[in-house]
């Protein structure tokens, strides 16, 4: 099993900051396979990211993904009031995972 | 619009069994792999299952030989049953459909509200 560790588990930031988000696989992820999810309290996730980099419909540009292999990357330009939440990804080239999560909380 | 709708949890006995459904609405539901992903209280999320448009099946390790997940698609239903509950099984279920294109391990686009399942006696 792919193990998913995110770092870091809590990131304190101002509205207008810039946000990094890592996860780091256990081994490579196969194709890029590799999808980042949103978060809030007392909601289902949604999908921000998927195959590493590919916007899912309707996100804003300020959230972009990178990475490879097994090191991958959510980055949110420039934080907006909406978007202090719980980030999660996943890896899906060999069976599912997730990983624990970073909460972007707002200093 | 695509909605999914879970229904079946509750407070059940550990030992016991619980059957949770999911109904779809707004796809054409046998193109798409569905999954139940669980959030145990205050915690992260943990995949439970997938079944594809195919219908392979693919259990977490946690659940293997416990749990069945299976669908109808002509009620546009996905369904997990959830045999020898243990209390760690405690979490919100989420029915959530698949991204791709039926076939294999997915990534999730859409997901339901969930429906809390909690094992205690």
């Amino acid at each position: 099993e792919i193990v998913l560790t995110q770092s870091p588990g809590t990131l304190p930031l101002s509205p207008g900051e810039r946000a990094t988000l890592s996860c780091r696989a256990s081994q490579s992820v196969n194709r890029d396979y590799l999808a980042w999810y949103q978060q809030k309290p007392g909601q289902a996730p949604r999908l921000l990211i998927y195959g590493a980099f590919s916007r899912a419909t309707g996100i804003p540009d300020r959230f972009s993904g990178s990475g490879s292999g097994t090191d991958f990357t959510l980055t949110i330009s420039r934080l907006e009031p909406e978007d202090f939440a719980v980030y999660y990804c996943q890896q899906y080239g060999s069976s599912v995972t997730f990983g624990g999560g970073t909460k972007v909380e707002i200093k | 619009e695509v909605q999914l709708l879970e229904s079946g949890g509750g407070l059940e006995q550990p030992g016991r069994s619980l059957r949770l459904s999911c109904v779809a609405s707004g796809l054409t539901f046998s193109n798409y792999a569905m999954s139940w992903v669980r959030q145990a209280p205050g915690k992260g999320l943990e995949w439970v299952s997938l079944i594809d448009g195919g219908g392979g099946t693919y259990y977490a390790d946690s659940v293997k030989g416990r749990f069945t997940i299976s669908r109808d698609n002509s009620r546009h239903t996905l369904s997990l049953q959830m045999n020898s509950l243990r209390a760690e099984d405690t979490a919100v279920y989420y029915c959530a459909k698949g991204a791709g294109n039926g076939y294999g391990l997915d990534y999730f686009d859409y997901w339901g509200q969930g429906t809390l399942v909690t094992v205690s006696s």
